[in-house]
């Protein structure tokens, strides 16, 4: 069974750029989810998808981060425009059972590096 | 979200050595999990733990959810060299995003 691909692995850009990051997660799984992860911390949630409905979205910080998920399947989380506090790696994970399911697999993440 | 203590931050240890880490919480979980993090790499889930007091074991490693439903730890027995890694706890709270431990660094030497 393939597990959660994500692309690019790596991305440089310099501050007020814009980036995206697209994810597509295990075949049938409806739940996706973005995290943020600082180096030297754990992931942080970022947004949860359901299908393509948003369960959570309350630690994007929705002035410059957007995500969708337009048919429910793979999905997108766009930075515009980069600070260089963004810099992280950013994490995708899906989960088979939508709603509270906690046993998420996650894929390799995209390292971000802001200059 | 809740906050999560993790320790010890790093171990350095020989190949062969036993290893735990544990994580405490400010307040209750449902389910805590356990997960490894290769550099370059997601986490990886290695335990999921579900009702207070559960014992569970994945090959050397063991995890408990402490009766308190605040805390958890993890066992490694007889470590080896692929060992190596972050090792992250997670708690999650029916409606709340799961919340991650700052993680373990386990070093292991031959």
């Amino acid at each position: 069974e393939a597990g959660v691909a994500q692309s690019p692995r790596y991305k440089i850009i310099e501050k007020r750029q814009s980036v995206a990051f697209w994810c597509n997660p295990i075949s049938g799984h409806a739940t996706l989810y973005w995290y943020q992860q600082i180096l030297g911390q754990g992931p942080k949630l970022l947004i949860q998808f359901q299908n393509n409905g948003v369960v959570d979205d309350s630690q994007l910080p929705k002035d410059r981060f957007s995500a969708e998920r337009l048919k429910g399947v793979d999905s997108t989380l766009k930075i515009q425009p980069a600070k260089l506090e963004d810099s992280a790696v950013y994490l995708c994970a899906s989960s088979l059972v939508g709603g509270d399911s906690n046993e998420q697999f996650f894929g390799p993440g995209t390292r971000l590096t802001v200059l | 979200g809740q906050q999560l203590n993790q320790s010890p931050q790093s171990m350095f240890i020989q190949e062969g050595e036993d290893v735990s880490m544990n994580c405490t919480s400010s307040s209750i979980f449902n389910t805590w999990l356990w997960y490894k993090q290769d550099p370059g790499e997601g986490p990886v889930l290695l335990i999921a733990l579900y009702k207070a007091g559960e014992l569970t074991s994945n090959g050397r490693l063991t995890a408990q959810f402490g009766i308190t439903r605040k805390d958890s730890f993890l066992n490694i027995s007889a470590s080896i060299p692929s060992d190596v890694g972050i090792y992250f706890c997670a708690g999650h709270l029916s409606g709340y995003a799961l919340n991650f431990g700052k993680g373990t660094s386990l070093l292991v030497t031959p």
